[in-house]
């Protein structure tokens, strides 16, 4: 059964520091995905990782892959207000349907 | 393109009552999807489509049951809701491919008494 662990479950941080979200999963995967959700919202896609070693960017965020530690980090670089969400990483696990296993969610705060 | 769209946003069912939840998605997506969100425990999926006519269970199937009779539609249904079922219902979609970028659409919040 494919587990997959989000750290810190809530962080809250000041304005203009820099923090790490990290997505650990229990079996052999290439592929996982971030999203983002606001408060009482749906959720919104962020990245698509697709293999080993992947780093894409997008602003303040930059998300990587470590299949063979079978890690995913989300970076905040500078974090601004609007960065507060809840962020979720999901694992492919392969099987027939792309079915996806989330993690619990990262619930960040950003304080001015 | 309306996307992933959910029918009702909200609704209040008391226990042993039925409904239907609606899940309709305009992008021609193959696959379909029913999750659950409680707090702090991520979304779960409840059952899935991988086309037309077909379905399968997911992690937590028991107590819903769903039908994929259009290609565009994805319904669960509650036979008799009970209080554990309180929770944020969300639809998600893709197409057929190589990688799994699920769409979600907006939720359902269930409360049932």
């Amino acid at each position: 059964e494919l587990k997959v662990e989000q750290n810190p479950l809530f962080l809250s941080m000041q304005e203009g520091k820099n923090y790490t979200i990290y997505c650990n999963y229990s079996t052999t995967s290439d592929r996982l995905y971030w999203y983002r959700q606001d408060p009482g919202k749906s959720l919104e896609s962020l990245f698509v990782l697709l293999s080993n070693g992947a780093v894409k960017q997008e602003g303040r965020l930059m998300a990587s892959l470590d299949t063979k530690a079978r890690l995913s980090t989300l970076h905040i670089t500078a974090a601004v207000h609007d960065l507060s969400a809840t962020y979720f990483c999901a694992v492919d696990s392969l099987t027939s349907g792309s079915r996806l296993t989330f993690g619990e969610g990262t619930q960040l705060t950003v304080n001015p | 393109n309306a996307g992933v769209t959910q029918t009702p946003k909200f609704r209040v069912l008391k226990t042993g009552q039925s409904m239907t939840l609606l899940c309709a998605q305009d992008m021609n997506h193959e696959y379909m999807y029913w999750y659950r969100q409680d707090p702090g425990m991520g979304l779960r999926l409840i059952h899935y489509s991988v086309g037309e006519g077909t379905t399968a269970k997911g992690e937590v199937p028991d107590g819903y049951n769903v039908s994929r009779l259009k290609k565009q539609n994805f319904l669960l249904g509650l036979e008799s809701a009970a209080p554990s079922q309180t929770s944020v219902y969300f639809c998600a979609s893709k197409p057929r491919g190589w990688y799994n970028e699920q769409f979600f659409g907006p939720g359902t919040r269930l409360t049932v008494l």
